[in-house]
């Protein structure tokens, strides 16, 4: 499974756009990018996925680059409800297990 | 509520006894996953089943470790002799049998603690 790093921390302000940005630079060419978030003492929520284009669903956007090396995960308009550890991972289609690395910490501030 | 349920919630054991936790995934779902959560981390692989079949094991799921899912529905996570190490949070996870890409709805966990 290739790796992925994400910054362990960011903030945002309630009401503005989260941007949270997941390297993958050894991804390959039948692996799906997820992104779960897991809210504290809760089990990880899926949120979205992608393979190449740009993705958007209720909960969010999917951003991936044209080199499929990295992504990001956009909130449009955080809540408070939003902070959350968010996890960036790969996987192949037919693969069964998900590899978390330690995520981003997003902390969105009233 | 994403329709993957677990019991117990917390499990306070102490040291060298056995513990087993129950996984009841969303019922049209033929996959069943566990994971291991210990602080500040992500959850780790465990073992994964298709319908009643095991398919893949971790390095991590030592021979005290053994997991079920007898009629392709539950699953039960059994540990013998726990170990102080063995404290983490359990999570359970179901999937729909897709060929290209399958989502995991987790469970709340089990959160055990060796004491």
């Amino acid at each position: 499974d290739a790796k992925t790093t994400q910054p362990p921390s960011m903030d945002c302000a309630e009401g503005r756009a989260a941007n949270l940005p997941c390297n993958h630079s050894t991804i390959s060419g039948n692996e799906y990018v997820y992104w779960y978030r897991q809210i504290h003492s809760q089990g990880p929520q899926y949120i979205i996925h992608g393979l190449k284009n740009n993705e958007t669903n209720e909960m969010a956007s999917l951003i991936i680059t044209e080199d499929r090396k990295s992504s990001t995960l956009i909130l449009p308009h955080a809540t408070l409800r939003d902070t959350a550890v968010y996890y960036c991972t790969v996987k192949e289609t037919s693969g069964s297990r998900l590899t978390f690395g330690e995520g981003t910490q997003l902390t969105v501030n009233p | 509520d994403t329709g993957v349920s677990q019991d117990p919630r917390h499990k306070i054991t102490k040291r060298g006894q056995n513990v087993t936790f129950r996984c009841d995934p969303i019922s049209e779902h033929n996959r069943l996953y566990w994971y291991r959560q210990t602080l500040g981390q992500g959850p780790e692989f465990l073992t994964y089943f298709q319908n009643e079949a095991q398919l893949e094991k971790s390095r991590l799921l030592s021979d005290r470790f053994s997991a079920e899912r007898p009629k392709g529905s539950f699953s039960t996570l059994e540990i013998q002799h726990t170990e102080q190490g063995d404290s983490a949070m359990y999570l359970c996870a179901s999937s729909p049998d897709r060929v290209i890409y399958n989502e995991q709805f987790f469970g709340p966990g089990t959160r055990l603690t060796v004491l």
